[in-house]
């Protein structure tokens, strides 16, 4: 059975960081990209991050570019989300989602599955 | 940037067809994806490249795609249906979700 289990979330200030992880398993970690879709209170899915499968290519939404940086172990079956200069508006759940090809720019790409999320709040 | 957009509310009674649309230029031109979130959970894929159904969806769900419009389709809807169904496209080399529609069952 695949599963994704992120953690690394809690409150921050803004202007911090933090190191959200999700630890894969399941399935052959290093042939699949992954990706980060968050999710602020109430509201619906923003696409985050995404990263091939061997990790050589990363891709951002232009709302965390410059600010958020996605990598992967792939000994260690893990993918990262290093956030940082964190903004109020970041506060969201994080969900850290398994794609069905290696690459990551593929129309026939999708969302499957989706670990249970780790919440980020960035308060004073 | 792409924009898709759902309707935020679509109420439906046990047993009767519901049909959630997702609207965008020319989205029947794009492959479509449908996700379900029940509250406080994850989201689930419910359909995939416009009207596929992973296993263990069931057959009262199915969607289609033409036009500017997708549309996700439940037929005799039932009560553990109820959630926020999110679609999916890609445009421009990045993916854009819909801004979602809560389900109610009446």
């Amino acid at each position: 059975e695949v599963q994704l289990v992120e953690s690394g979330g809690g409150l921050v200030q803004p202007g911090g960081s933090l190191r959200l992880s999700c630890a894969a398993s399941g399935f052959t970690f290093r042939n699949y990209a992954m990706s980060w879709v968050r999710q602020a209170p109430g509201k619906g899915l923003e696409w985050v991050s995404a990263i091939t499968g061997s990790g050589s290519s990363t891709y951002y939404a232009d709302s965390v570019k410059g600010r958020f940086t996605i990598s992967r172990d792939n000994s260690k079956n893990t993918l990262y989300l290093q956030v940082s200069s964190l903004r109020a508006e970041d506060t969201a759940k994080y969900y850290c989602a398994k794609l069905v090809y290696f690459e990551w720019v593929d129309p026939s790409n999708w969302f499957d599955p989706w670990g249970q999320g780790t919440l980020v709040t960035v308060s004073s | 940037s792409y924009v898709l957009t759902q309707p935020p509310s679509v109420s439906v009674s046990p047993g009767q067809t519901a049909s959630i649309t997702c609207s965008g230029d020319k989205l029947g031109d794009k492959y479509t994806y449908w996700y379900q979130q029940k509250a406080g959970q994850s989201p689930v894929l419910v359909i995939f490249q416009e009207s596929r159904r992973p296993s263990g969806i069931p057959e009262r769900f199915s969607g289609s795609n033409s036009g500017n419009t997708a549309t996700l389709t439940i037929s005799g809807t039932q009560a553990m249906d109820e959630a926020d169904y999110y679609c999916q496209a890609w445009d421009s080399r990045t993916v854009v979700f819909g801004g979602g529609t809560k389900l109610t069952v009446l």
